[in-house]
């Protein structure tokens, strides 16, 4: 059974790179779209993006600017680094793998625990 | 972008109701609508994908139905673990979006 589990630093300050990454065990990652969401009180959920296992991505137009996502398929690992953070990027950031093989677009089946960032000085 | 809107924004239902969610798209998801639960402190779980098919392990006392910009998630007889706050969110478009939420409580 596949799990996921993110990893990061809890705190980050105004105006520096948040970097999270996922681990992915019980099963490879060929074929998927392996996507980051996060989570706050007051914008609810939203999509930030996922990478395809050969490493294309897409990203949500309103972050796009300031997200990078990444893989590494040899440690079962995808990251996401996201630039210039304010206190409305504080949320619970979740890597999630969609239901289906192949779709970038698809509802998410398996989800990590969730990180919390908080973004304070 | 496709906004979500659910509705009401609480429910509160006693157990053995029946509860009926609703979420409308604009513009059309088409079919490409998927309901979640979300319990506190836990990741939102995948409930029903692409408006009507339950995920694996879900009771079937869970439904869905709908298309276009209409879609209703049914919960036939609440169980005490039912009580949460239940998320539509479509893939019919990037980028992909959630609703705001439906939270279901004991009445």
């Amino acid at each position: 059974q596949v799990h996921l589990q993110e990893s990061g630093p809890g705190l980050v300050k105004p105006s520096e790179t948040l970097s999270l990454t996922c681990t992915v065990s019980g099963g490879s990652m060929a074929t998927y779209y392996w996507t980051w969401i996060r989570q706050s009180p007051g914008k609810g959920l939203e999509w930030i993006g996922y990478i395809y296992y050969s490493g294309s991505t897409n990203y949500n137009p309103s972050l796009e600017s300031r997200v990078t996502i990444s893989i590494d398929t040899s440690k079962n690992q995808f990251s996401l680094k996201l630039t210039s953070v304010t206190a409305a990027d504080t949320a619970v950031y979740y890597c999630a793998r969609p239901h289906s093989q192949w779709l970038g677009n698809d509802a998410f089946d398996i989800w990590g625990q969730g990180t919390m960032i908080t973004v304070s000085s | 972008e496709i906004v979500l809107t659910q509705s009401p924004a609480t429910l509160s239902l006693s157990p053995g109701e029946r509860a009926t969610l609703s979420c409308r798209a604009s513009p059309s998801a088409y079919s490409y609508l998927a309901w979640y639960q979300q319990k506190p402190g836990q990741a939102p779980r995948l409930l029903i994908y692409d408006t009507s098919n339950r995920a694996t392990g879900i009771p079937a006392r869970f439904s869905g139905s709908g298309s276009g910009t209409d879609f209703t998630l049914t919960i036939s007889s609440l169980e005490p673990e039912d009580f949460a706050v239940y998320y539509c969110q479509q893939r019919a478009n990037y980028p992909l979006t959630f609703g705001p939420g439906t939270k279901v409580d004991i009445k």
